[in-house]
């Protein structure tokens, strides 16, 4: 079975700077889906980013990009110029390519943003 | 288009009352999924459904917990005689017929059992 890990629970950063997201997942496949989702405190899931694992370019959405190193079963995420707005909890997912498989997450990160 | 649907968005109940969380999917979704979170935690898998056939409930505890998706109608999740320990928030997700990326979330059902 797979497993989604964040080693990080809590992280703060300066409005305006840079901040990183950790997350490793364990899996015997060789093709899968990776996906950041934040959840605000009204506690509706948005998804931020996803990155097909057979692409090797990382994926970038406006602020927010990926690291993903496949071979070391890393993706992270980096935001940029952080808002008060991206304050929130964010969770690491993985699915299966095959058929219509859940999500399977990882426990989650908590990020302050500081004025 | 209007999003996944959820309702009631608070749920409070005494411990042995039932529970019935409604998921209404997006148009077009024929897939849905309900997920749990508790408190500090992910979310978890609970069961998979397609219309009128369940296709994957291994999360779902064998006693208490039921889901149905039927031909007309939202999803239904039902927890009989709640226990404290059920309280938590729960999720739908769908997603169209398909095989695509994404699931798409509700807003959550958060279920308060005193």
């Amino acid at each position: 079975a797979q497993t989604v890990t964040q080693s990080q629970p809590e992280m703060s950063v300066q409005e305006a700077e840079t901040v990183t997201l950790s997350c490793t997942y364990d899996t015997s496949e060789s093709d899968y889906y990776l996906f950041w989702y934040k959840q605000p405190p009204s506690r509706q899931m948005i998804l931020v980013i996803r990155q097909e694992a057979y692409k090797q370019q990382n994926a970038t959405e406006n602020r927010f990009s990926v690291n993903f190193q496949k071979a070391a079963k890393s993706f992270s995420l980096k935001i940029s110029d952080s808002q008060l707005g991206d304050a929130a909890m964010y969770f690491c997912a993985y699915r299966s390519p095959s058929g219509n498989t859940p999500l399977v997450f990882g426990k989650g990160t908590r990020l302050s943003v500081i004025a | 288009n209007a999003g996944v649907m959820q309702n009631p968005r608070h749920l409070v109940r005494r411990r042995g009352q039932e529970a019935r969380l409604r998921c209404s999917p997006m148009k077009g979704h024929s897939h849905v999924y309900w997920y749990r979170q508790l408190p500090e935690e992910g979310l978890k898998f609970m069961v998979y459904l397609q219309k009128e056939n369940i296709i994957d409930e291994s999360g779902m505890p064998k006693e208490r917990f039921s889901a149905e998706f039927p031909k007309e109608g939202p999803s239904i999740l039902r927890i009989q005689q709640v226990v404290r320990g059920d309280s938590a928030a729960y999720f739908c997700a769908s997603s169209p017929r398909l095989v695509i990326h994404e699931q798409f979330f509700g807003p959550g059902t958060r279920l308060t059992v005193l």
